[in-house]
């Protein structure tokens, strides 16, 4: 199973850009790199998820180098509601699933 | 389209005890998996199951087991209650199964130990 390592927690200010990267350095040929978001008392939901390159969609980018070993969320024009914790999973290929969780960031958007 | 319904919302219950905990998943979705959420893990895969078959199994012991019907509902069942227990379980549906769809999470279930 690749372990995932992101930071415990970021700060930032209405409208910048925010980057969160997580680390994988055992991540397997196969697996699939997936951001989910969690505000308090809701489950995850699904923000973006790439396989190498960049990936972008109507709320983020995902940045990942040719190595895999890393990736990058990029959320543009951070608000105040985009305040959560923000967890890095790599999922690995295959009949079975074995999904590893990063330990997730809190993102706090301050005004 | 309604989406993963967790019953209870809520449970307490006493170290010994055990419970079972419900998971509806959207519609036409087949595959369920279950996670635990605690403070001190964070979000830990507890197993799946998909068409009524346990596809695989995190790493917990054998006091957490799990079942899914065929109308893809599923139940998730903690004997012999422990203190360490106490944790937000979620379970979320995904279409087919496939390893790195999206997953549809509910709100969980807020399982608390005394």
């Amino acid at each position: 199973l690749a372990k995932t390592t992101q930071p415990i927690s970021m700060d930032s200010y209405e409208g910048q850009e925010v980057n969160i990267t997580c680390s994988h350095n055992n991540i397997a040929t196969n697996d699939y790199i997936t951001w989910y978001q969690q505000f308090p008392s809701q489950g995850p939901r699904f923000i973006i998820q790439g396989y190498k390159t960049k990936v972008t969609n109507e709320v983020a980018s995902l940045f990942i180098p040719a190595d895999r070993k890393s990736s990058t969320l990029s959320l543009p024009r951070v608000s105040l509601s985009d305040t959560a914790v923000y967890y890095c999973l790599v999922g690995t290929s295959g009949s079975a699933r074995q999904l590893t969780f990063g330990s997730g960031t809190q993102l706090t958007v301050l005004p | 389209k309604a989406g993963v319904t967790q019953t209870p919302r809520y449970l307490i219950k006493t170290r010994g005890q055990q419970v079972t905990l419900s998971c509806s998943p959207i519609s036409g979705h087949r595959s369920v998996s279950w996670y635990q959420q605690t403070p001190g893990q964070g979000l830990q895969f507890l197993f799946e199951y998909f068409s009524e078959t346990q596809r695989n199994k995190g790493n917990f012991p054998g006091r957490f087991s799990g079942r899914q019907f065929s109308n893809s509902r599923s139940e998730m069942n903690v004997s012999t209650l422990e203190l360490g227990d106490s944790a937000l379980y979620l379970c979320a549906s995904s279409l087919g199964g496939i390893p790195h769809e999206k997953l549809f999470f509910g709100s969980g279930t807020q399982l608390s130990v005394l």
